[in-house]
């Protein structure tokens, strides 16, 4: 059973350009929950979202950014014009149903140059 | 809001010897549970140990155990006959029990270094 898997793993991105992040839940998950890591800072919570519904957005910016996951696909965490502070590792989680046993991708690590 | 502190930023260890990393938290809630995470030089982030607070009982995962003292509010975990193989930043965690309960809140973080 594959875990979660997230691409790209590295990003790039110049400043006032789109990036965009993928999640793939592990099988049979339909619960996926987004964090992002500032450097040397711990995880801090986004969203957490079940196929084509956000359950709760309160962490996540208000602006520029936004995150969905269709019934058929990936999970997309979409961040518009990016800035130099959205410089981060950015993780996915998944879980079977509503709670906190939640399995992580690695991460993908989002450079702003 | 609750809140989740590792005063330690980095800690060493020898070979097969014993390290204890601490974590205090603050809640106002009475059931809830608390996570140890590991994240190595990989950054795949591994949950290494589950708590929940209303189980009085240590968690225990082979050599990784806690001393979880909920008056206190503190959470410590013990990593015994420690490996190369453990070197990581080591991430505590907390989540609240009910509706919320998905919604974890991480430490900042220590980085624990074995020595051969």
């Amino acid at each position: 059973n594959a875990g979660v898997m997230q691409n790209p793993r590295h990003l790039v991105r110049r400043r006032g350009q789109e990036a965009r992040l993928r999640c793939s839940p592990m099988k049979g998950h339909s619960h996926v929950y987004w964090y992002r890591q500032l450097p040397e800072e711990g995880l801090k919570f986004m969203v957490y979202l079940q196929k084509e519904n956000i359950i709760d957005e309160s962490g996540m910016p208000k602006e520029r950014f936004s995150a969905e996951f269709p019934k058929e696909g990936p999970s997309i965490l979409r961040i518009q014009q990016v800035v130099r502070g959205d410089s981060a590792a950015y993780f996915c989680a998944s879980s079977p149903n509503r709670r906190n046993e939640q399995f992580f991708g690695p991460g993908t690590r989002l450079t702003v140059l | 809001a609750q809140t989740v502190t590792q005063s330690q930023p980095e800690m060493s260890v020898q070979e097969a010897e014993t390290v204890t990393l601490s974590c205090t938290y603050d809640t106002s809630e009475s059931d809830y549970y608390l996570f140890w995470y590991k994240q190595p030089p990989s950054r795949q982030m591994i949950l290494v140990i589950r708590q929940e607070a209303y189980k009085q009982q240590n968690a225990t995962e082979n050599r990784f155990s806690v001393n979880f003292q909920k008056a206190a509010k503190s959470f410590s975990l013990k990593i015994s006959d420690s490996q190369l193989g453990d070197a990581a930043m080591y991430f505590c965690a907390y989540s609240p029990s009910g509706g919320s309960n998905y919604k974890l809140t991480f430490g900042k973080g220590t980085l624990l270094t074995v020595n051969p």
